[in-house]
Order: structure tokens, then sequence, then C-alpha cells
């Protein structure tokens, strides 16, 4: 069964570093998204991307965050410069067109120390 | 600011009972409506969606849908230690492309 798979699982990193996370969409799903989850917290939506643009990003999606597909099938999560407050597992997912259900990656737990 | 509300629990059934786990929403125009189970440390799992109101039945799942009350639900029959898990309830607009605003989830414990 197709899956949406994420990369790296677990990432640690300093604060005021630069992360990377990524994400492979199941092929021909037109329509991506990542959400975090800050621990014990709910799953709260960061961005969503259609047609290589963003389509929607919350007031959590600062200058510090940006997205990318820079081939056809990676999708990834940029954070420039970390702060204590980003650790979180961040989700990728994405959706079919004219399906309207979302699959979640596993997940990347990131911690900033 | 659309909300999704759910009762944290945890709410806690003996095996084999049926588990009851409820979801408001403020946004009338949400559409779309979406049951998640999460196991601790892992990622969001689609149980069941839906879409009209009523219920709607998927195995020991039955999601039901009330847009008057703004209100969805998802019982699980015969419930199993299995299932002990939280719940999330997701909720998003009619159109695809749209994010789904969550609701902080339900912990259930099925108790052996």
């Amino acid at each position: 069964e197709p899956e949406v798979t994420q990369t790296p699982s677990h990432q640690v990193t300093q604060m005021g570093q630069e992360v990377i996370l990524r994400c492979v969409p199941i092929s021909n799903h037109l329509y991506f998204y990542w959400y975090r989850q800050i621990l014990g917290q709910k799953v709260e939506f960061l961005v969503s991307f259609y047609n290589n643009e963003i389509s929607e990003k919350s007031e959590i999606f600062d200058d510090q965050f940006s997205v990318e597909r820079p081939d056809g099938s990676n999708f990834t999560l940029k954070i420039r410069s970390t702060k204590l407050e980003d650790s979180a597992m961040y989700f990728c997912a994405s959706e079919a067109s004219a399906k309207n259900i979302q699959y979640f990656g596993a997940g990347t737990r990131l911690s900033v120390l | 600011q659309k909300e999704v509300e759910q009762n944290s629990g945890p709410l806690s059934v003996p095996e084999g009972a049926i588990a009851s786990l409820n979801c408001t929403y403020s946004d009338r125009g949400s559409q779309s409506f979406f049951w998640y189970r999460q196991y601790s440390g892992k990622s969001p799992e689609l149980i069941m969606f839906i879409y009209s109101n009523g219920d709607k039945e998927d195995g020991r799942f039955t999601a039901q849908l009330n847009k008057a009350s703004q209100y969805v639900s998802l019982l699980i029959r015969d419930s199993q230690p299995s299932d002990s898990a939280t719940y999330l309830c997701a909720v998003n607009g009619y159109n695809y492309g749209q994010n789904f605003v969550f609701g902080p989830g339900t912990r259930l414990s099925v108790l052996p």
C-alpha cells in the first residue's frame, strides 16, 4: 500500500541551526501539507502546497519556515534558525485529487537543544 | 477562528464494551469530518470519514454526524485493548486542498 515517507525519523539540532525535514508524498497525490504536534498538544496546521506554490499557511508558519518541492517526488520543510519551541513532531500529509482525504507520514521528531 | 473540541479523557471502558467519542466544531461551513487514531509517539491513522448527516458504519466503527448541532461522534463496538489510543477528530471544508483543523484528541483506554 502506498504511503507517505518522512526522513529523518529523529533530528537533533542546536538552537539557531537550520534543519530540513524531508517527505515523499504518495505518488499521483497533488496536495501536500505540513503539520506539527508539540508533545502533549494537538496537531496544528503549518502549510499547504499545491501546483508548486503555497496554498495556505498558518500564523505559525513565519519567515523562518519555507517549503519546497525540488523535484517530482520530494517535499521539504526548512526551518532557517531553529528555536527551542520548534521542538515537536512534524508530520507531512498528502491528498489525492478529488478525494479530500489526507494520509500522514510517520513523522519527524525534531529536538532543538 | 475555527475550533474543534473533544473531551480529553481518559475514557476508560472494559473490553467488549462500546466506546463513545464525541466532537463538536465551531465552523458551520465545515463539510468533511474525519476520525484518526494516534498511538503514543506515532502519526495519525485514518479510521473513518463522514460527509453527510446520519450514521456511517465500517466494521466495529460507526461515525455519526449532526450538522445542525455541529456534532460528530465515533462509536467503537466490542472494544479491544488494541483500541487503546488517542482519537483525533478533524474537520475541513468541502473543497480539496484545505487544511484540517484537529481537536485535542480523546484518550481511550480499553481495560482487559
